[in-house]
């Protein structure tokens, strides 16, 4: 696709279930990145995808969070047992060189848990 | 924790006037990024500095750094209305793989 596309666009769910949100890369981005943004916060970063394997992990918050990256291409964030925090806006990021290059970044999903 | 931090917070400005947005960060880095959001969604890259570089020009845009005070600064000149947005700086630290975000300037151009 022409940009970093990511699905659902909102998603509104109840506390305790558990959610997946997807981001498609720009194709040929070895290099893929989550972040999260709480309301009128900044970027907090979650995980780092170079190829299929994460290298860095550091930013998930808990082991209810989850991601994998298949083919190198499509990435899955899944959040098991949502709780009120967990509400924001996740956005995906994906990168040519991966380290430090331009980051181009998909228009995220809001998700709310109520 | 957040690497950048961005000053002010918020800066409101008339149409026409220059803005100016300020970024510190903490570690060795290897480059230092400006990004643009509008309306709390996707972010827009705008700039990319690197480590050994001083100044560089984009349009309207200057951006600087002196790795040595660990800050850079993002001049918007001749704003417009349409500039109205939040502004981000981004750090590609040395020793981690991933961009680094700032806590962001909101900017307000008043037409």
């Amino acid at each position: 696709g022409a940009g970093v596309s990511q699905s659902p666009s909102n998603k509104v769910t109840e506390k305790g279930k558990d959610v997946e949100l997807r981001c498609d890369p720009i194709s040929g981005h070895t290099a893929l990145y989550w972040y999260r943004q709480s309301l009128g916060q900044g970027l907090e970063f979650l995980i780092y995808f170079q190829g299929n394997s994460a290298p860095d992990k550091s930013g998930l918050p808990s082991d209810r969070f989850s991601a994998e990256r298949t083919g190198g291409s499509v990435s899955t964030l899944t959040i098991q047992r949502t709780q009120q925090e967990d509400s924001a806006v996740y956005l995906c990021a994906s990168s040519l060189g991966g380290w430090g290059t331009e980051a181009f970044f998909g228009q995220g999903t809001r998700l709310t848990v109520v | 924790s957040q690497q950048g931090e961005e000053d002010p917070q918020a800066l409101s400005i008339q149409e026409g006037e220059n803005a100016t947005m300020n970024c510190s960060y903490k570690t060795s880095i290897n480059n230092l990024q400006w990004y643009r959001q509008n309306s709390g969604r996707g972010l827009v890259h705008l700039i990319l500095i690197r480590s050994n570089e001083r100044e560089k020009h984009s349009g309207r845009l200057r951006v600087t750094l002196d790795t040595s005070k660990k800050s850079s600064s993002l001049l918007i000149t001749a704003s417009r209305a349409a500039d109205t947005a939040s502004y981000f700086c981004a750090t590609a630290d040395t020793g981690r793989r991933a961009l680094t975000f700032g806590s962001g300037t909101r900017l307000q151009v008043q037409p």
